[in-house]
């Protein structure tokens, strides 16, 4: 069975604060991505990553990073907080031809 | 890249009917195309997909259609139940391995 954590379920952050948000599977899945998940926007994919220390931008890239140093782990990273990054964020992993496992989310209030 | 659209974006049926959500994507390499199903406070979970070199795939009361050429595909609920009430998301996966969704379709099942 595919398991996709996430490193917090819920997270409050101030506005500027730098902050690490950890995904990782355990199913030696290739591709590794972050979405973002608002009302009425849908699934918004903001990175995704089909191997270690690749990375490609989604669709809403501005205002984060990630970092892919073993394939089990993705990581986003918000330089500097803002309120308009306050979500729920969802990590998703899959095999290079299909699958796509979701992570439990984690929402982040920016405040 | 790729775009997904999907519609419609509310779908209210009285149980026992049929449901059909409706996707068009715009990549012509993507090659896979996911379901995903989201019901409140929970992650979405992968229920059907289908591959670019099949037609249609049916699993219970679900079924998926490709039509490649026309660059559609559809999923069929058949005989709904108050549990079918949820958030449908359509997907399409590239030859990358980038998974872009569609917006969403709210399905609400009345008894």
């Amino acid at each position: 069975d595919v398991k996709v954590t996430q490193s917090s379920r819920y997270l409050v952050k101030r506005t500027g604060e730098k902050v690490f948000l950890e995904c990782v599977q355990d199913m030696d899945h290739e591709n590794m991505f972050w979405y973002r998940q608002d009302p009425g926007l849908g699934l918004r994919l903001i990175y995704f990553s089909y191997d270690v220390k690749m990375k490609e931008k989604g669709d809403i890239p501005e205002g984060y990073s990630v970092s892919r140093e073993k394939k089990e782990r993705f990581s986003l990273i918000l330089e500097s907080a803002s309120t308009n990054q306050t979500s729920m964020y969802l990590c998703a992993s899959s095999q290079r031809t299909g699958g796509g496992y979701f992570g439990p989310g984690t929402r982040l209030t920016v405040t | 890249g790729e775009n997904v659209e999907q519609h419609p974006s509310t779908l209210s049926v009285q149980e026992g009917d049929s449901a059909v959500i409706k996707c068009t994507y715009s990549d012509s390499a993507s090659n896979y195309f996911p379901w995903y199903k989201q019901e409140l406070g929970k992650r979405p979970q992968l229920i059907i997909d289908i591959r670019s070199n099949v037609g249609e795939k049916k699993d219970q009361r679900i079924a998926v259609t490709l039509n490649k050429t026309a660059k559609h595909f559809s999923l069929h609920i058949t005989e709904t139940q108050p549990e079918d009430s949820a958030v449908y998301f359509c997907a399409a996966f590239d030859s990358w391995g980038k998974l872009q969704f569609g917006a969403g379709t709210q399905v609400v099942v009345t008894p």
